[in-house]
């Protein structure tokens, strides 16, 4: 099983910053299989990139995701408002989970 | 519009077998592209895949879990049902079911979760 594993546990960021989120694996991964959620509290948890790097329907562009290998990052380029959550990676290869990072308001 | 939700009990004893089923709409179960997943997330924790069915009947389940969940589909009536057997309360969790895309793996669209209670 590949385990997932996501850096910083929690960010402190303020609106308009630039977050970067980290996602290991413990094997490689094939890009297509790499997934990012954002999860706010109360809520289930929404798509936001799929196959490394593809933005879902909807998603502002302010969402980047990019990465390959054992490596990848969720890049959120000026933060709104509404971006504070919990973000989770997810691969294939038997679907796992990262255990998450907090992005809070600083 | 693409839509699933969760249906099944607030509460179990511990032993008992939980029965969940997920309703989905907007898609079909018949969708080759497609398929369900189940997912679970004990309060203040982590997201944790638990089973996944596609509609050629393909079914995987977690390693850590395998031996006590199954995992069915009902086509006609658009269901997809996930038993877990032997409930303990560590099992307490949300548990969602989404649609699972079959290209990449990823999981587009989520029901609301129901959650459920695991006490004597």
């Amino acid at each position: 099983e590949i385990v997932l594993t996501q850096s910083p546990g929690t960010l402190s960021l303020s609106p308009g910053e630039r977050a970067t989120l980290s996602c290991r694996a413990s094997q490689s991964v094939s890009s297509s299989y790499l997934a990012w959620y954002q999860q706010k509290p109360g809520q289930a948890p929404r798509l936001l990139i799929y196959g490394a790097s593809s933005r879902a329907t909807g998603i502002p562009d302010r969402f980047s995701g990019s990465g390959s290998g054992t490596d990848f990052t969720l890049t959120i380029s000026r933060l709104e408002p509404e971006d504070f959550a919990v973000y989770y990676c997810q691969q294939y290869g038997g679907i796992t989970f990262g255990q998450g990072t907090r992005l809070e308001i600083k | 519009q693409v839509t699933l939700k969760e249906s099944g009990p607030v509460l179990v004893k511990p032993t008992e077998t939980l029965t969940l089923t997920c309703t989905v709409s907007g898609f079909s179960l018949s969708n080759a592209r497609m398929g369900v997943s189940w997912i679970r997330q004990p309060p203040g924790k982590a997201l944790e895949w638990l089973a996944h069915i596609f509609s050629n009947d393909e079914k995987s389940y977690s390693t850590s879990l395998k031996s006590r969940l199954t995992i069915s589909k009902d086509t006609s009536k658009s269901q997809v049902v996930l038993t877990m057997t032997n409930m303990d309360p560590v099992d307490t969790a949300t548990y969602y079911c989404a649609r699972l895309m079959a290209s990449y793996y990823y999981m587009d669209v989520w029901g609301k979760g129901t959650t459920v209670t695991v006490s004597s």
